[in-house]
């Protein structure tokens, strides 16, 4: 009930292309959905989060569509830059955010030139 | 933004001992703060929720009296791995927020601890 599902483990992107990774969830009372950047050796970094009143927010060149009815979300990186080659995490929460992170299993995102 | 401030970055200690990790919001104070374990090329595991003032409250199989938590003031946190053992290596990372939510306060995480246990 508490797992979020995280896919694909690996991706290997060209520079300039598009990274997509999907989370997939259960718990319908989750509330708040953010994902993490995490470089090697260092703890994850807050990137976007969503709440499950939109469908899609964007920031820059990272987008999370939210798919309430699917139970689903996924980020995604646009021009990906080699720069953007890290550890992806999905995330999701309840009480608003109060709870705890349930995280996903990760993704290692590698951009090539 | 917000930081968090972890410390050691690395520690290498002897089977038996024990050792102490401190976490602390460098420029906000943290009502919460959560404690994670993370293997290499695995996702982050919650340990326990700290909060100021009182006691930790810790993950089912994660035993309480071999990682210590302290939350003396609003902005540290200390987590003390007793009697470690090899088994205990891992990546240690601490998370904080200032508010009750994370719409309005975001997580924040520290830069880890590389525990080697000898």
């Amino acid at each position: 009930q508490q797992q979020v599902k995280q896919s694909p483990q690996s991706l290997i992107v060209q520079k300039g292309g598009i990274s997509i990774i999907n989370c997939a969830y259960e718990n319908t009372a989750f509330d708040y959905f953010p994902w993490y950047q995490q470089f090697p050796g260092k703890g994850p970094a807050l990137l976007i989060a969503i709440r499950p009143d939109v469908s899609e927010k964007k920031e820059g060149r990272f987008t999370i569509s939210f798919n309430k009815s699917a139970k689903q979300f996924s980020l995604h990186i646009m021009d990906s830059q080699p720069g953007d080659s890290a550890t992806y995490f999905c995330a999701a929460s309840t009480g608003f955010g109060n709870e705890k992170l349930t995280f996903g299993t990760g993704t290692r995102l590698t951009i090539i030139p | 933004g917000a930081v968090v401030s972890q410390h050691p970055s690395r520690v290498i200690c002897k089977s038996g001992t024990s050792v102490k990790i401190e976490c602390r919001s460098l420029d906000f104070q943290a009502t919460t703060m959560f404690w994670y374990r993370q293997f290499p090329k695995q996702s982050l595991m919650l340990m326990a929720t700290s909060n100021e003032g009182s006691k930790a409250t810790y993950e089912q199989g994660v035993e309480k009296d071999k990682f210590l938590i302290n939350h003396a003031s609003l902005t540290l946190s200390t987590l003390t791995v007793t009697s470690a053992h090899p088994e205990d290596s891992s990546f240690y990372i601490c998370s904080a927020r200032s508010g009750s939510s994370s719409y309005n306060s975001p997580l924040h995480f520290g830069n880890g601890t590389r525990l080697t246990v000898t």
